[in-house]
């Protein structure tokens, strides 16, 4: 399996434009997540799916932060506009409830700089 | 809510010594599941090892091993026989064994530096 994928891997934008983060989760994996990293807060989960259904977005900062996930292999979050105070690494993680101590499998991250 | 607390920020070791990350937790819940995550520079979190509430005994994965202690709330790391490739952030995490709470807190890390 080739884990889970997102998309790009760095993203330099200025402020106020839109960025869309791409995540394929890993095949089979019913539950979908979106973490946000940042030297000052740590891991924060923004929002997570069970079956492309948003279970619990209460992490997602403000309005200006929007996830969908319209299909079970494929994800996107999406900021508009960004902000300088966005700049993070941006995580999408998959797991499988099916297992019943199954670890998150974690992409590589996409780094968000906003100028 | 639960909360996940690493009161150490930074640990260093020697190679082939050994050294152990602590982590310790607040949940009222009496199930659930303990992990240890690294991240090296490359960024990429990668599980260690995991742990279920309910097994009394102490997971280990090779030179990785945890020290459970439930009712302390405590869950840390020993990394035996260190090498340099150890060097990275370590993620202490906690999930939920309740259906429909599948979400990871982390706690806020810390960096290991293995010295050759």
């Amino acid at each position: 399996d080739a884990g889970v994928i997102q998309s790009p891997r760095h993203e330099v934008t200025e402020m106020g434009q839109e960025v869309t983060l791409r995540c394929k989760p890993i095949s089979g994996h019913d539950y979908l997540f979106w973490y946000r990293q940042t030297m000052m807060r740590g891991l924060e989960l923004l929002i997570y799916f069970n079956n492309n259904v948003p279970i619990d977005d209460s992490g997602m900062p403000e309005d200006r932060f929007s996830a969908k996930m319209p299909n079970a292999s494929f994800s996107t979050l999406k900021i508009q506009p960004s902000e300088p105070r966005d700049s993070a690494v941006y995580f999408c993680a998959s797991s499988f409830e099916g297992i019943r101590d199954s670890p998150l499998h974690f992409g590589n991250g996409t780094r968000l700089t906003v100028t | 809510a639960q909360t996940v607390t690493q009161s150490q920020p930074e640990m260093s070791v020697q190679e082939a010594e050994t050294v152990t990350l602590s982590c310790t937790y607040d949940t009222s819940e009496s199930d659930y599941y303990l992990f240890w995550y690294k991240q090296p520079p490359s960024r990429q979190m990668i599980l260690v090892i995991r742990q279920e509430a309910y097994k009394q005994q102490n997971a280990t994965e090779n030179r990785f091993s945890v020290n459970f202690q439930k009712a302390a709330k405590s869950f840390s790391l020993k990394i035996s026989d260190s090498q340099l490739g150890d060097a990275a952030m370590y993620f202490c995490a906690y999930r939920s064994a309740w259906g429909g709470s599948e979400k990871l807190v982390f706690g806020k890390g810390t960096k290991l530096t293995v010295n050759p």
